[in-house]
């Protein structure tokens, strides 16, 4: 089943905090696992991948933490900001074929001031 | 150095009528994939084209959609006699290569 699991729907955090986002994946032919910001009315911008034979990956204040064994990868921002209100997406590549992308359902993130 | 485009941004269609969605890809770039996202939810991939061949549209309802790329312009999703069920975003993805994309800033269509 080509399903990407994603919670929570929605999380408040007040600046500084570190906002943590999880997914869950079954299909083990998934072979890439990108992370996606989107503000409103606009379209979906990457943010930051990992592969699965790497466990972290940090960029800027941005960290992805994957278990391979749990098929399982979250998303962590450090010191968030006002500016990180935005709804996030997982998503993982399926190896096979047309390579498409499944997304999560989506966490709607609020960083209060 | 254009990002991917797409137009119209907003498109209002009463039921019945034909939706016309159109991707520019980045330049240079050959392949490209449509996905949709319903209000609330995620992207939900539709179809992946290359010039002038559709690869994978497993995604795409049997009846009144179709997709193509030309080997000249952009690509097209058609939606033919809309329905209030259609009402959605419409997102396109460019890249040089199968599997990586860049996302164009869609296109959100209501049916009235």
């Amino acid at each position: 089943q080509q399903q990407v699991k994603q919670s929570p729907q929605s999380l408040i955090v007040q600046k500084g905090g570190i906002p943590i986002i999880n997914c869950a994946y079954e299909n083990t032919a998934f072979d890439y696992f990108p992370w996606y910001q989107q503000f409103p009315g606009k379209g979906p911008a990457l943010l930051i991948a990992i592969r699965p034979d790497v466990s972290e990956k940090k960029e800027g204040r941005f960290t992805i933490s994957f278990n391979k064994s749990a098929k399982q990868f979250s998303l962590h921002i450090m010191d968030s900001q006002p500016g990180d209100s935005a709804t996030y997406f997982c998503a993982a590549r399926d190896g096979q074929g047309a390579q498409k992308l499944v997304f999560g359902q989506g966490t709607r993130l609020t960083i209060n001031p | 150095n254009a990002g991917v485009m797409q137009n119209p941004r907003h498109l209002v269609r009463r039921r019945g009528q034909e939706a016309r969605l159109r991707c520019s890809p980045m330049k240079g770039h050959s392949h490209v994939y449509w996905y949709r996202q319903l209000p609330e939810e995620g992207l939900k991939f539709m179809v992946y084209l290359q010039k002038e061949n559709i690869i994978d549209e497993s995604g795409m309802p049997k009846e009144r959609f179709s997709a193509e790329f030309p080997k000249e312009g952009p690509s097209i999703l058609r939606i033919q006699q809309v329905v209030r069920g259609d009402s959605a975003a419409y997102f396109c993805a460019s890249s040089p290569i199968q599997g990586e994309g860049f996302f164009g800033p869609g296109t959100r269509l209501t049916v009235l």
